[in-house]
């Protein structure tokens, strides 16, 4: 069975700084996608960024990075130039490639602050 | 809007009760998911909907819980004889077909609380 693991449980920046918060999981398969997503207090979930495992380039939105090292199984997300919107519970998930159900294994999220 | 709707956001009942929840998906998705989240976890799978066709079920299912998703269109979530531990935040996501493109767009969720 796969498993993500995020061993942070909460996490401070500074407005405009950068903080990176981490996570890895666990799988025999080779295909496969891991993604963030943030859930902001009493508000939906929504998706920061997602990486395919079968690409070596690390994916990249806006403020938002990953480091993917695949043979260590670790998929970190780098916010850059915090905001105080980027305040949420972050979740790190992973899902089987194509042709399987395609449901996500979520780790248990982390909580950022962003101090002003 | 036409993103993913729960109704009800909130739900107090007493243990023992039946309680049904309501999923619209986005109307061009045919995947359906449902997953619970709760307090200081991330979200647990618990069941799939392929259009009409339920195709998997967690373990964490237990005979007390039911989905349906009639005509592949919206899905009900019930739950008989609620016992606390049931208290939960239960969420819908649905998505459309494989690959690059299969993001989950989630609902806001149903918070239930059991007393």
């Amino acid at each position: 069975a796969q498993t993500v693991t995020q061993s942070q449980p909460e996490m401070s920046v500074q407005e405009a700084e950068t903080v990176t918060l981490s996570c890895t999981y666990d799988t025999s398969e080779s295909d496969y996608y891991l993604f963030w997503y943030k859930q902001p207090p009493s508000r939906q979930m929504i998706l920061v960024i997602r990486q395919e495992a079968y690409k070596q380039q690390n994916a990249t939105e806006n403020r938002f990075s990953v480091n993917f090292q695949k043979a260590a199984k670790s998929f970190s997300l780098k916010i850059s130039d915090s905001q105080l919107g980027d305040a949420a519970m972050y979740f790190c998930a992973y899902r089987r490639g194509a042709g399987a159900n395609s449901k996500l294994t979520f780790g248990k999220g982390i909580t950022l602050s962003v101090r002003p | 809007d036409t993103g993913v709707s729960q109704n009800p956001r909130h739900k107090i009942t007493k243990r023992g009760q039946n309680v049904t929840f309501r999923c619209d998906p986005i109307s061009e998705h045919n995947r359906l998911y449902w997953y619970r989240q709760t307090l200081g976890q991330g979200p647990e799978f618990l069941t799939y909907f392929q259009n009409e066709a339920q195709l998997e079920k967690s373990r964490l299912l237990s005979d007390r819980f039911s989905a349906e998703r009639p005509k592949g269109s919206f899905s009900t979530l019930e739950i008989q004889r609620t016992e606390q531990g049931d208290s939960a935040m239960y969420l819908c996501a649905s998505t459309t077909g494989q690959g690059w493109h299969n993001e989950q767009f989630f609902g806001p969720g149903t918070r239930l609380t059991v007393l």
